[in-house]
């Protein structure tokens, strides 16, 4: 059965250094979503992509962030700068389009840690 | 805004018992509904959904039923297993269709004890 992969499973960087969380989508499906949840909080969307560019972000989703599809199978989330609040476990989504609900979904999740 | 409301955890039962998670919503319009499970190391992956009201979404012996005049979409199993034992989490989407975002609940950890 196809799936979403998220790599790394876990990434620990230092306060101010940028990293790349990658996703693979499954391969037909045409939007895409990174969401993150903070330990003991809601999951919380981020932003949509589709058609290569971004549909929707939240306010969270400041000048930091950057997201982007290089090739056609990958779905990357950057974070230029981090900040020790951006610890959190990172999930990527995807959906095909249809039209009668929107069944995203999900890969195992990033943790990433800030120190 | 739009938005979810689950009951606190974490919920430890027995195994053969009745669940039952509560879960509320705020949203303008007509918000599809679902629930998403978190296996222990995995993603959260879709245990049922329901885009109307008077809907019953129904999945691996779990059931809820949309309903618009108490805005609630409670989850609900009749005799858990210990293989049951995972995070849940409601959810609502604005939109049928397309890439409208999931608002979530918080989650709510259950634990069935042998």
């Amino acid at each position: 059965e196809p799936e979403v992969t998220q790599t790394p499973s876990h990434q620990v960087t230092q306060m101010g250094q940028e990293v790349i969380l990658r996703c693979v989508p499954i391969s037909n499906h045409l939007y895409f979503y990174w969401y993150r949840q903070i330990l003991g909080q809601k999951v919380e969307f981020l932003v949509s992509f589709y058609n290569n560019e971004i549909s929707e972000k939240s306010e969270i989703f400041d000048d930091q962030f950057s997201v982007e599809r290089p090739d056609g199978s990958n779905f990357t989330l950057k974070i230029r700068s981090t900040k020790l609040e951006d610890s959190a476990m990172y999930f990527c989504a995807s959906s095909e389009l249809d039209l009668t609900y929107n069944e995203q979904f999900f890969g195992p999740g990033t943790r990433l840690t800030v120190l | 805004g739009d938005s979810v409301t689950q009951m606190e955890g974490p919920v430890t039962l027995s195994e053969e018992a009745f669940l039952t998670i509560n879960c509320t919503y705020t949203a303008t319009g007509y918000p599809s509904l679902f629930w998403y499970v978190q296996y222990p190391g995995e993603g959260l992956q879709l245990l049922l959904k329901a885009t109307k009201a008077d809907d019953k979404g129904s999945n691996k012996g779990f059931e809820a039923t949309y309903r618009k005049e108490t805005t609630s979409f409670h989850l609900e199993k009749g005799s858990v297993q210990v293989s049951d034992s995972a995070v849940y989490f409601c959810a609502l989407s604005g939109w049928r269709g397309g890439s409208e975002k999931l608002v979530f609940g918080k989650g709510t950890k259950l634990t069935v004890n042998p």
